[in-house]
């Protein structure tokens, strides 16, 4: 079926650091969304993205609707540890189909 | 507004056995959908529904049944269990099929041993 493809699948960094993630996919959407899971609960939005080139920005994260339209990338500026969790993508196929998941750690 | 209430949170069955996982909504949702989430494989679609009576199947469904008599509660059951269904659950709920902005519940963690 439908892959979403995200990379990379872990990340350790030092909190203050900056984090980049993408998510990519081998056919177009129209519509790009990032989901976070904090530890024990379920996912909630983050952004979502309508536009090809559209830059979205949340307080400390960026997101980026990709030119092609086949991808899609999240940006946290000046990580904190509350940024810990697992960060998906999301696109829809008449349904809403996620990415693996990217689990951030960040280390104090 | 509670939201999304997923019960139980934790549950363990013997092989075979079956049982209902609750999820009920107080936001006037017309869409709901459950997922189950598995070590490096994301949220996999189970079964969803558009509204209340009418259900279809998502990327997983084999295993699963739901019904929707109600637009707040969307059970689903767990026919035979069996050691591949161990997962956490997680279901899902958006004022419309075309509205991505989905609201999630807290999951429920299924051990079937």
């Amino acid at each position: 079926g439908q892959q979403l493809n995200q990379s990379p699948q872990s990340m350790f960094i030092q909190e203050g650091e900056d984090v980049s993630m993408n998510c990519t996919s081998s056919s177009i959407f129209n519509t790009w969304l990032w989901y976070k899971q904090d530890p024990g609960e379920g996912p909630v939005l983050l952004i979502a993205l309508y536009k090809a080139g559209e830059l979205t920005s949340n307080g400390r994260l960026t997101a980026q609707f990709g030119t092609t339209r086949k991808d899609s990338f999240l940006n946290i500026s000046a990580s904190i540890p509350s940024d810990v969790g697992i960060y998906f993508c999301a696109g829809p196929r008449g349904k809403l189909i996620f990415g693996q998941g990217t689990e951030l750690s960040v280390k104090p | 507004n509670a939201g999304v209430t997923q019960t139980p949170k934790f549950q363990v069955l013997k092989t075979g056995q079956s049982m209902t996982l609750q999820c009920a909504q107080d936001m006037n949702h017309e869409y709901m959908s459950w997922y189950r989430q598995d070590p490096g494989m994301g949220l996999r679609l189970i079964h969803y529904s558009v509204g209340a009576g009418i259900t279809d199947q998502g990327e997983v469904p084999n295993g699963y049944n739901v019904s929707r008599s109600t637009t707040e509660d969307f059970p689903l059951r767990l026919l035979s269990a069996a050691p591949s269904q161990t997962s956490v659950y997680f279901c899902a709920s958006s004022p419309d099929r075309w509205n991505y902005g989905y609201t999630f519940g807290s999951g429920t963690r299924l051990t079937v041993v």
